[in-house]
């Protein structure tokens, strides 16, 4: 079982829809999780992090960690084209250890 | 969030020889993360880089292969030696920057690195 579980993708929505990302892991130990994001040719741009159970809010993204179910999600309200892009998934482990899940394409329709 | 740069942004190299990428951040850091993401990949952590002492490296990453140094709290190289074409990827630096229980990691630019 990969530390980290995303599923690739695509997911595809039309614009101004909500988009739904999700992630699972393994390690019940680890207490930070992100979200990255990676359009095609760049580096990973930090959107999101979350540390407790619950919704965490920004913008149009909000993310939502349930540490007992061992996923975080991110959700994207009023889905742009400019969100098209890959969509990484990281914990933190070992105290500044970051893992990634295998990233998740995301296409949003205009 | 910390100002970071590349150097290499792109290289295409030969097999058998080595390059050396260079990280520098805009501010002092304490931990500087090395990373690669292969061709359709994710990433994978290649080392942390330890100012005046000997990177950390994990699994399946071996000094001799990805020599780093760290010789002050700015700046970072990461040396790709004996390349081959399996080496081809992009390789990330990343700072960390938060208190011990929020630490994010901010990402540079990345090099891409061809190997004929």
């Amino acid at each position: 079982q990969k530390e980290v579980e995303q599923n690739s993708g695509p997911l595809s929505v039309p614009e101004g829809a909500i988009a739904s990302l999700n992630c699972t892991y393994s390690d019940r130990v680890s207490q930070s999780f992100f979200w990255y994001r990676q359009y095609s040719g760049k580096s990973p741009e930090l959107i999101m992090s979350i540390y407790s159970n619950g919704d965490k809010e920004d913008g149009r993204f909000t993310a939502q960690l349930n540490k007992a179910s061992q996923y975080v999600s991110l959700l994207i309200r009023d889905s742009q084209p400019s969100d098209s892009a890959t969509y990484l998934c990281a914990l933190n482990r070992n105290g500044n250890k970051l893992v990634f899940g295998a990233g998740t394409i995301l296409r949003v329709k205009s | 969030s910390a100002v970071i740069s590349q150097k290499p942004s792109r290289d295409i190299c030969q097999r058998g020889t080595s390059l050396t990428i260079q990280c520098q951040v805009d501010s002092q850091v304490t931990m500087m993360f090395w990373y690669r993401q292969q061709p359709g990949q994710s990433l994978t952590l290649i080392a942390t880089a330890n100012q005046g002492s000997e990177a950390t490296y994990e699994s399946g990453f071996v000094i001799d292969k990805f020599p780093i140094s760290r010789p002050n709290l700015t700046f970072s190289t990461l040396t790709v030696s004996n390349m081959s074409p399996e080496d081809s990827s992009i390789y990330l630096c990343s700072v960390e920057e938060g208190g011990a229980s929020t630490d994010t990691q901010y990402f540079g630019p990345g090099t891409r690195l061809t190997v004929l």
